[in-house]
């Protein structure tokens, strides 16, 4: 699986977009990017992934770049709740279900 | 989506015993994962998991440490054995989602090793 590299942290004022970016410079064609956020003291879990085209759910949308070696994770308008770690993972669909964490992003939203 | 609980929620261990944690399951899977996550650190995973089969272990970790059992669909335990206070750290279950992109992580066992 490619490797990824996030900013170890960020900051985000409340109620604003938070961005998260992720570089994947060596990802392959049948790779797709995973979101999993940290919140502390719980469980990863699953925001939204894609692999080529912008996604868009409930809880966030995932911009991939058109080369696909870097993608963006916008949370639109950023709560308290938000705060965690986030996780950009690239994973081949041949890997059995497993999932290599990267070092994340500790996202702080603050008042 | 699958609720997971894990079995001690946290303990605090001599050095050179060894620890079992249990994973349950509220519905049957085929494969189950154990991660670790040292203090302020990533989750690395520690080994796959399945029903009828031994353990497959990610590199770095070996079964006579991270013993493993998987004696039914819903059910698992990885034991810490021989502990040193480097083994502290939290240890977590996960299962895939009905869909292959969903992992479902159970909340987790902190160990303190002295």
């Amino acid at each position: 699986d490619a490797k990824t590299t996030q900013p170890p942290s960020m900051d985000c004022a409340e109620g604003r977009a938070a961005n998260l970016p992720c570089n994947h410079s060596t990802i392959s064609g049948n790779e797709y990017v995973y979101w999993y956020r940290q919140i502390h003291s719980q469980g990863p879990q699953y925001i939204i992934h894609g692999l080529k085209n912008n996604e868009t759910n409930e809880m966030a949308s995932l911009i991939i770049t058109e080369d696909r070696k870097s993608s963006t994770l916008i949370l639109p308008h950023a709560t308290l709740r938000d705060t965690a770690v986030y996780y950009c993972i690239v994973r081949s669909p041949y890997n059995f279900n497993k999932f290599y964490f990267g070092s994340g992003t500790k996202l702080n939203v603050k008042p | 989506s699958a609720v997971i609980s894990q079995k001690p929620s946290r303990d605090i261990c001599q050095r050179g015993t060894s620890l079992t944690i249990q994973c349950q399951v509220d519905s049957q899977v085929t494969m189950m994962f154990w991660y670790r996550q040292q203090p302020g650190q990533s989750l690395t995973l520690i080994a796959t998991a399945n029903q009828g089969s031994e353990a497959t272990y990610e590199s770095g970790f070996v079964i006579d440490k991270f013993p493993i059992s998987r004696p039914n669909l819903t059910f698992s335990t990885l034991t810490v054995s021989n502990m040193s206070p480097e083994d502290s750290s939290i240890y977590l279950c996960s299962v895939p989602g009905a869909s292959p992109y969903e992992q479902y992580f159970g909340p987790g066992t902190r160990l303190t090793v002295t």
